[in-house]
């Protein structure tokens, strides 16, 4: 079955530094990837997706991703931090069906 | 345009009471999905619904769950004789076609808590 793992459950950084969220998939060919941000009371709000070509995708908010094929991972990274991007960040993959799967999220905290 | 509108944004309920969540989907959306979050984890699959076809309901986790659309726009998934376990945001998604390309749009999700 497919699955996604974030291996981090929290993450803290300083505002002004460089952030790198990790998401790793299991499925036997290229699925659709997704990250997704996740504000206080509030929905997830769709920040990028790769369905092929470039392994370099942008986002919106300054986010971009990294597909890498040989180690089945879409790692989000962003230069510069901001205080705003305080959330919860989740990965999800769809294999081509109508079920998207998600991974159990990243939650990030920005220090001033 | 408007997005996806969940109601009620929170329902406190007690336990063996049935609740009903409401979603009405972005105009136009032909799937809707319903998933549930609980606290600390991802979010977790319940049903789907595509057009007019009938509904894939695999997620759901026990028979006090159902869940319907009418019209193939406002959905609402029904909790019967509710447990403490079944406390959760629920979060309903749409979107366009419902193919693995297509992202989702979510709501804000109903905070249920059980007592």
């Amino acid at each position: 079955a497919q699955s996604v793992t974030q291996p981090d459950i929290h993450i803290t950084v300083s505002e002004g530094a460089s952030l790198e969220l990790r998401c790793n998939y299991s499925y036997g060919a290229t699925p659709y990837l997704f990250w997704y941000v996740q504000s206080p009371g509030q929905g997830l709000q769709l920040l990028l997706k790769y369905f092929s070509g470039d392994t370099l995708v942008q986002g919106i908010k300054g986010f971009e991703a990294e597909f890498k094929r040989s180690q089945s991972s879409f790692n989000l990274r962003k230069p510069s931090v901001h205080w705003s991007d305080a959330a919860e960040y989740f990965c999800a993959v769809n294999t081509g069906g109508f079920k998207t799967i998600f991974g159990a999220g990243t939650r990030l905290f920005v220090k001033a | 345009g408007a997005g996806v509108s969940q109601s009620p944004s929170n329902k406190v309920t007690e336990k063996g009471k049935d609740v009903e969540l409401r979603c009405d989907p972005i105009s136009g959306h032909t799937a809707l999905y319903w998933y549930r979050q609980s606290l600390g984890q991802g979010l977790e699959f319940l049903i789907y619904f595509q057009g007019n076809s009938a509904p894939d309901k695999s997620g759901l986790p026990s028979d006090r769950f159902s869940a319907e659309r009418t019209g193939g726009s406002v959905s609402t998934l029904t909790i019967q004789r509710t447990q403490q376990e079944d406390s959760a945001v629920y979060l309903c998604a749409s979107s366009p076609l419902g193919g693995g390309n297509s992202p989702l749009h979510f709501g804000n999700g109903t905070r249920l808590t059980v007592t």
